[in-house]
Parts: C-alpha cells; sequence; structure tokens
C-alpha cells in the first residue's frame, strides 16, 4: 500500500460545477497537509495548505483534513476554465528532512 | 527573479549515454529535492540534500546519483542511461523552519532512446 492515494481521473466538469478532490494516506505521523495545482509542462505550485486536521478556505479553494479517517480533501467552488490543471495533494511528518511525499495527482477538465 | 532554474529544459540521450541535470537556487534555502514524474505515478523522490555537502537517498534512487557541492546548487547524474528514466525532472528548495513554502522549477524533459 503506497503511502498517499489519489484517484488519478481524470475529471471533467461543465464550468460553474463544485469540484471535490481526495486524498487518503496511511502513514499516521504525517502532520503537514498541502495541494499543488500542475499547469501543463509546468513545475507543482502549492495552492492550499493546512496542519493537522480542520479546514481552510481561500477564496473559492476549500481545503479539509480529517485525520481520523486519514483523508484530505480540496474543494473548488464556481470552478473555472482557468482551474484546468492536474492537482496533486502532498504531506509530510514533522521533521524528516521537510521530505513531501504526493498523490499521483488528479487531471481536471473545467469546460467553458 | 528568485526561484529555481533547472538547465537544461529538454534533452534526448541513447541509452548507456550519461549527463548531469543541474538545478540552482538562489533563495539561500538549505533543503533541495530531485523528483521524477510519470504518468500515473505522481511525483517521486529520486534523491535529496538537507545542506551543502550532504545528500541522501529518497524512494527511487537507483541509477542516478548526486552532488552538493554548493549550496546553492544540486546536481543530479545519470552515469548510464536507461530507456527506464525518460522521464519529467523536477528540482525544488525550501529553506529551515519553512513548513509548506516549497519552490519547484519548471523541469527538465528527459528521452532516453
Amino acid at each position: 500500500q503506497k503511502e498517499v492515494e489519489q484517484d488519478p481521473g481524470p475529471l471533467s466538469v461543465p464550468e460553474g460545477a463544485i469540484v471535490s478532490l481526495n486524498c487518503t494516506y496511511s502513514n499516521s505521523a504525517f502532520q503537514y497537509f498541502m495541494w499543488y495545482r500542475q499547469y501543463s509542462r509546468k513545475g507543482p505550485e502549492l495552492l492550499m495548505y493546512t496542519y493537522s486536521s480542520g479546514n481552510k478556505e481561500d477564496g473559492r479553494f476549500t481545503a479539509q483534513v480529517d485525520k481520523s479517517s486519514k483523508y484530505i480533501s480540496l474543494f473548488i467552488r464556481d470552478s473555472q476554465p482557468s482551474d484546468s490543471a492536474t492537482y496533486l495533494c502532498a504531506m509530510k511528518t514533522q521533521g524528516g528532512s521537510e521530505k513531501l511525499v504526493f498523490g499521483k495527482g488528479m487531471k481536471l477538465t473545467v469546460n467553458p | 527573479n528568485a526561484g529555481v532554474t533547472q538547465t537544461p529544459k529538454f534533452r534526448v540521450l541513447k541509452t548507456g549515454q550519461s549527463m548531469t541535470l543541474l538545478c540552482a537556487q538562489d533563495m539561500n534555502h538549505e533543503y533541495m529535492y530531485w523528483y521524477r514524474q510519470d504518468p500515473g505515478m505522481g511525483l517521486r523522490l529520486i534523491h535529496y540534500s538537507v545542506g551543502e555537502g550532504t545528500t541522501a537517498k529518497g524512494e527511487v534512487p537507483d541509477g542516478y546519483n548526486v552532488s552538493r557541492l554548493k549550496k546553492q546548487n544540486f546536481l543530479l547524474g545519470l552515469e548510464s542511461a536507461a530507456p527506464s528514466q525518460t522521464s519529467v525532472y523536477f528540482c525544488a528548495s525550501i529553506k529551515t523552519g519553512d513548513y509548506y513554502g516549497y519552490t519547484f522549477g519548471s523541469g527538465t524533459r528527459l528521452t532516453v532512446v
């Protein structure tokens, strides 16, 4: 079992839809959780981050962490064509050389 | 502009050839990482460094070597390239005490034929 599992999709939605992206993990020592957005032929860029459990909202984006279920989510409201990208979840433990462990990435297409 | 610069951006190698990928950062970050990204596999850690003169193996280190002789540079070497090393390689860095501020380069697309 990989440490981080993410459905690679792809996912195609109409403009304005609510998008839900999810990852599960097996290492209970993970404490820092991140979502990266990667446009085609570009490097990943940090989109959202949370520490331990809870929710965090930034504009149309909401990140949730449920440590009891080892489950994290990213919600995108009122999705736009510009949101079309690959979304990768990433997480790490306290210390541990700050190594990030990534999910496989979900390719999202938002159709006008 | 400050950031992580990877060179070259593209390269085609023949099986058995060697090459070095360069990652340079000008943010005085202590930690640096090399990842490879393959379709359906996400980003997998090859090697990393926690400071000048240090290196360590990641998840998929076989066939690669690294060196960090200067704090700002992290080199990834392929001694004898194989088709299985066809991939997109990303370098990333972060400073000590910063939990989330990883900066990624724009990638090197390597094809081994």
